[in-house]
């Protein structure tokens, strides 16, 4: 089944010390999405990639960067984390710009915890 | 910035009943979709509905726009305890084609 993955389900990381999150997909999608949910919040998008094309939102910390070697894989990296990082980071796809179908497509979500 | 608002924030319902929720957002939109969030788990599409729309079904979901009232609901019938879960209304920020989530109506289904 065409899916969306991310690895690993649970990281468990210490106050500073640098930590990727990864991502993949075979839905051969365009767009992928990293997302940052805390408890009972809505996810807030911190950056996305059109293909190749890396689009930062405005409001993203630099402690937050991201990788996309190839169409399949992303990842998100946490050069510093700080106990306010540890959330859910959720990873998600949609298949191409297109404003009237720009349904996405979620991965479950890595649960990062700071020491 | 968050788009759409859902409410009530949380709601309990006995298995076999509907449940009712409701998402207002602030500018205009070509569509609104609705999620649906198992605990500790990722964001699963349920339905999206167009502008041009005022109802759309799927199985048990039926969905509403009024674009007059900028507002939009979900109605889930004869709930089961597998639709326990949150649920979020997306809509696309600023006419782009990335999505604003609202901070979602945690259902909790009851046996």
């Amino acid at each position: 089944d065409a899916m969306v993955i991310q690895n690993p389900r649970y990281q468990v990381t210490q106050f500073g010390k640098p930590v990727t999150l990864s991502c993949s997909q075979t839905l051969n999608h365009n767009v992928m999405y990293w997302y940052q949910q805390k408890s009972s919040q809505a996810p807030k998008l911190l950056f996305h990639y059109y293909d190749k094309d890396f689009n930062n939102e405005a409001d993203t910390p630099d402690n937050f960067q991201s990788r996309r070697p190839n169409t399949s894989f992303c990842f998100l990296d946490i050069r510093s984390p700080g106990l306010g990082d540890a959330a859910m980071y959720l990873c998600a796809t949609s298949r191409d710009r297109d404003r009237g179908n720009n349904e996405q497509f979620f991965g479950p979500g890595t649960r990062l915890t700071v020491l | 910035s968050q788009q759409g608002e859902e409410d009530p924030q949380a709601l309990s319902i006995q298995e076999g009943e509907n449940a009712t929720m409701n998402c207002s957002y602030k500018t205009s939109i070509n569509n609104l979709q609705w999620y649906r969030q198992n605990s500790g788990r990722g964001l699963v599409h349920l339905i999206l509905i167009r502008s041009n729309e005022r109802e759309k079904h799927s199985g048990r979901l039926r969905v509403t726009l009024d674009t007059s009232k900028k507002s939009s609901s979900l109605l889930i019938t004869a709930s089961r305890a597998a639709d326990t879960a949150s649920y979020f209304c997306a809509t696309p920020t600023r006419g782009d084609y990335k999505l604003s989530f609202g901070a979602g109506t945690t259902v909790t289904v009851r046996a």
